[in-house]
């Protein structure tokens, strides 16, 4: 597609129960990154893809967090017995290339979650 | 741990006024300095970015000014105007790296 696509964008659960964020990147950007963005805050890096393998997983809060990519393409955050704390933007990012980020990361519009 | 400060947090300009943005650094490795807007609803958008080996990077009414040996940099917007309003994220990298470390984020509104 043109851009990063993210679904759903809103996203109500109930505390204790799973979800699933999907990241579809631009065609052919090899590197795919997951930020999250609490209410007014800044970005926080959770995980880095290069093509399948992820080789930062630095950035995840918690052994509930979890992601996957497949084909090199799709990537999917998964979020376990999630907790109020939890609720933020899930921001996806993609780009050519994992060196030299110089070539610019397109985010796509987030995924609002909202665990009550 | 690397760290990019970003300051203010929120910034009010006038209409036609100049807002400033400020970025602080750590990392001496850090080499490419982007600056990303990001709209209500919306991901941050590349807006301007710089390297080091140049002081200043304009782009329409955007600027970049770089101070190496300060380890700080800052985005001018020139003639501000209400369509500006946005959140100003400031971010650094190094070359071999993969990962963008980007600034807490400053809240621009420019007032009509």
């Amino acid at each position: 597609g043109a851009g990063v696509s993210q679904s759903p964008s809103n996203k109500v659960t109930e505390k204790g129960k799973d979800v699933e964020l999907r990241c579809d990147p631009i065609s052919g950007h090899t590197a795919l990154y997951w930020y999250r963005q609490s209410l007014g805050q800044g970005l926080e890096f959770l995980i880095y893809f290069q093509g399948n393998s992820a080789p930062d997983k630095s950035g995840l809060p918690s052994d509930r967090f979890s992601a996957e990519r497949t084909g090199g393409s799709v990537s999917t955050l998964t979020i376990q017995r999630t907790q109020q704390e939890d609720s933020a933007v899930y921001l996806c990012a993609s780009s050519f290339s994992s060196v030299g980020a110089e070539y610019g990361y397109t985010f796509g519009s987030g995924t609002r979650l909202t665990v009550v | 741990q690397q760290q990019v400060k970003q300051s203010p947090q929120s910034l009010i300009v006038q209409k036609g006024g100049i807002s400033i943005i400020n970025c602080a650094y750590e990392n001496t490795a850090f080499d490419y300095f982007p600056w990303y807007q990001q709209f209500p609803g919306k991901g941050p958008a590349l807006l301007i970015a710089i390297r080091p080996d140049v002081s200043e990077k304009k782009e329409g009414r955007f600027t970049i000014s770089f101070n190496k040996s300060a380890k700080q940099f800052s985005l001018h917007i020139m003639d501000s105007q209400p369509g500006d309003s946005a959140t100003y994220f400031c971010a650094a990298s190094t070359d071999a790296g993969n990962m963008l470390t980007f600034g807490g984020g400053t809240r621009l509104m420019v007032k009509p």
